[in-house]
């Protein structure tokens, strides 16, 4: 099972330029999550999604949209990138029933918006 | 005042050391404790997970929750280059909330 993918590892944007960051897992995981990871702030969740279908907003979801149109996958859209959406992007996933408890996460993309 | 609260502080420590690790919380709330680790340029990869008061062990690693004062340990006992991460502490209420301390940087010297 390669776990949890996420796609690129790095990317560059200018101002203004929208990106999607994409994740998916192959565990068969109900939950699915996004975070950022910023120096001095810790992880902070931007949305979540319970099942295919369904999504919901976490605790920094301004500039930020997501889809879940499979089990599998959860893309994380950056409509207009705004320098301050300069981070490092985890992905993370969890079974049914422990929904937050025990998060396998990706291995992160980096993301840099001059 | 954040929910979780960990000092991000850099701790360096000689190989074979006790690392010792802490977080307090204001949520009453919260009842799943766990603490991920990450290595750098990768992602936190779960530790030790709790739900109870009290000492949970596992090989080298004690993970101690006191819920009576809101304030989570982790130990390292005979600490190793290769524990040299950021560990980051998080906890739960259980539904669908997950809240993550800053993290700290642990650095083992030989």
């Amino acid at each position: 099972n390669a776990g949890v993918t996420q796609t690129p590892k790095f990317q560059v944007l200018k101002t203004g330029q929208s990106m999607t960051l994409q994740c998916a897992q192959d565990m068969n995981h109900e939950y699915m999550s996004w975070y950022r990871q910023d120096p001095g702030m810790g992880l902070r969740l931007i949305h979540y999604s319970v099942g295919a279908g369904i999504t919901d907003q976490g605790e920094v979801p301004n500039g930020y949209n997501v889809s879940r149109s499979t089990t599998e996958d959860f893309p994380l859209r950056l409509l207009s990138a705004a320098p301050s959406q300069t981070s490092v992007y985890f992905c993370a996933s969890s079974k049914k029933g422990q929904l937050d408890e025990k998060l396998f996460f990706g291995s992160g993309t980096q993301l840099s918006v001059l | 005042q954040k929910e979780v609260e960990q000092d991000p502080g850099p701790l360096s420590v000689p190989e074979g050391a006790i690392v010792s690790l802490n977080c307090t919380y204001s949520n009453s709330a919260f009842q799943y404790f766990m603490w991920y680790r990450q290595y750098s340029r990768k992602g936190p990869e779960l530790l030790m997970y709790t739900y109870s008061s009290g000492n949970k062990e596992d090989g080298r690693f004690t993970a101690q929750v006191d819920k009576s004062s809101k304030y989570i340990s982790l130990f390292i006992r005979d600490s190793q280059p290769s524990d040299s991460a950021t560990y980051l502490c998080a906890m739960s209420d259980g539904n669908n909330r997950l809240a993550f301390g800053k993290g700290n940087q642990v650095v083992v010297i030989p």
